[in-house]
């Protein structure tokens, strides 16, 4: 089945650094969504992603989209202590009605 | 609007006991869904529905019970509570299924002694 892998699965950084995430899916995707979870709290969605090659930003946050619409990457720069939490993407899976999340990257950010 | 409410929020049960966790949104979304987290993993789909009277089967099914009666709730049921469903619970909602973003609730808390 189609399955998404997410790696790092952690990242400790000072704070300053970059940082990037990465997703990668077997299959063609019709689109990606990206999410984060602070500690203790629930994921809040943060872009979708829908055309191949795709480049989105937000403030320090880059998000791309693989031109094979196979993979994507959220990178940030110059992280800071507010950007600690764990990021995940998001697919859509089975014909389009079964989401599945990747498992996850967690950000330690030191200040 | 309250967006997706999940009551309790935390729970303790014993072993073979069952209970239910409540979900429900207020923004008319047809696709509702359950996932678990456990300790520092991702999120794993339980159940999912796309509509009202319609619900399908995620991930890792087994030991759960859904039910969709109306647009608003979706509840989850532990049928017979085990230690390895020890985890926290996230009920999620979209207007649609893809292509759409996912409002999270709070999670429910969950312990099984």
């Amino acid at each position: 089945g189609q399955q998404v892998m997410q790696i790092p699965q952690y990242q400790h950084v000072q704070e300053g650094e970059d940082f990037t995430t990465y997703c990668n899916s077997s299959t063609t995707l019709s689109n990606i969504q990206w999410y984060k979870q602070r500690p203790g709290g629930h994921p809040v969605f943060l872009i979708q992603l829908v055309k191949s090659g795709e480049v989105k930003k937000q403030k320090r946050l880059t998000f791309q989209f693989g031109e094979a619409k196979k993979n994507s990457s959220l990178h940030i720069t110059a992280t800071q202590t507010t950007d600690v939490g764990t990021y995940f993407c998001k697919i859509v899976h089975n014909a389009g009605n079964m989401l599945t999340f990747g498992g996850g990257t967690r950000l330690m950010v030191k200040p | 609007n309250a967006g997706v409410t999940q009551t309790p929020k935390f729970q303790v049960l014993k072993t073979g006991q069952s209970m239910t966790l409540q979900c429900a949104q207020d923004m008319n979304h047809e696709y509702m869904s359950w996932y678990r987290q456990d300790p520092g993993m991702g999120l794993r789909l339980i159940h999912y529905s796309v509509g009202a009277g319609i619900t399908d089967q995620g991930e890792v099914p087994n030991g759960y019970n859904v039910s969709r009666s109306t647009t608003e709730d979706f509840p989850l049921r532990l049928l017979s509570a085990a230690p390895s469903q020890t985890s926290v619970y996230f009920c999620a909602s979209s207007r649609q299924p893809g292509g759409q973003p996912q409002h999270f609730g709070d999670g429910t808390r969950l312990s099984i002694l």
